[in-house]
C-alpha cells in the first residue's frame, strides 16, 4: 500500500529564517506531487506541482520554492520566512494528473508558525 | 470564475441526529465532485468521488448527491457519531485544467 510521510510535524521558525520541508511517498513510483497551503478559514491552495524528477510547475507567485530532487521526494523551501508564509502545509500524491487515476492522497501535513 | 462555497460555515449537532452539508460551485468545465473529511490537525481524506453522471453514491452513513444542472452538492451523515467531528470539504476538479478547486469546509462538531 501507498503511505505519504511529511517533517516535521510542526515547526516555529522566526521571520527570515530558512525554511525546508520534507514529502515523501511510498509504494508507488513516478506519482504527481503537490503542495498545498492552507490557512485559516481558507480552503486549500496549490502552491508547486510536480509531474516528474526536476519537474516544478509554481501556481502562485510567492515567497517558496520547491524541488524533486527523487523520485519520490518533493521538498518545499524558502530562504528568508516572512509572517505571511505561517500556515498548513499539506502534501499530496496522485496517479495521474487527470482521468479516474487524478484522486489526491494528502499526507499528514506540517503547521507551520512564523514569529 | 472557479468557485466552490460552502455552507454553513461550522454546525454543531448531537449525537445521533442526523445533518446536510451544501456545496456549490461554479466549476467549469466540469470532471468530478469529490468529498473530504479533514480531522484537526491531519490531512483531507477522500469520502467519495462523483462524476457528472451520478445523482447519489454512499459510503456508510456518508451519501452525497450531486445535481450538474444547478451545480450543487450535499453530504448527508446519518446517525452522527463523536468521531465525525471535523471538517468537510467540497472539492470539484476541473476537466480543463485538472486541477482541484477547494471548497472553505464546514466545520462539524458533535456534541454527546
Amino acid at each position: 500500500s501507498q503511505t505519504i510521510h511529511q517533517w516535521p510535524a510542526t515547526l516555529v521558525q522566526p521571520v527570515g529564517s530558512p525554511l525546508s520541508l520534507e514529502c515523501t511517498v511510498e509504494g508507488t513510483s513516478n506519482p504527481n506531487l503537490y503542495w498545498y497551503r492552507q490557512a485559516a478559514g481558507r480552503g486549500l491552495q496549490l502552491l508547486f506541482y510536480s509531474v516528474g524528477i526536476g519537474q516544478i510547475s509554481s501556481e502562485v507567485p510567492q515567497n517558496l520554492s520547491a524541488s524533486r530532487p527523487q523520485d519520490r521526494q518533493f521538498i518545499l523551501s524558502s530562504k528568508k520566512l516572512l509572517l505571511s508564509d505561517s500556515g498548513f502545509y499539506l502534501c499530496a500524491w496522485s496517479r495521474s494528473l487527470a482521468g479516474a487515476n487524478n484522486e489526491q492522497f494528502f499526507g499528514p501535513g506540517t503547521r507551520l508558525t512564523v514569529l | 470564475k472557479n468557485q466552490v462555497e460552502q455552507s454553513p460555515q461550522s454546525l454543531i449537532i448531537l449525537e445521533g441526529k442526523n445533518c446536510t452539508l451544501q456545496c456549490n460551485y461554479t466549476v467549469s468545465p466540469f470532471s468530478n465532485l469529490r468529498w473530504y473529511k479533514q480531522d484537526t490537525g491531519r490531512g483531507p481524506v477522500s469520502l467519495t468521488i462523483m462524476t457528472f453522471s451520478e445523482n447519489t453514491k454512499s459510503n456508510g452513513r456518508y451519501t452525497a448527491t450531486l445535481d450538474a444542472d444547478t451545480k450543487q452538492s450535499s453530504l448527508h451523515i446519518t446517525a452522527s457519531q463523536l468521531s465525525d467531528s471535523a471538517s468537510y470539504i467540497c472539492v470539484v476538479i476541473n476537466s480543463g485544467t485538472y486541477k482541484y478547486i477547494f471548497g472553505t469546509g464546514t466545520r462539524l462538531k458533535v456534541l454527546a
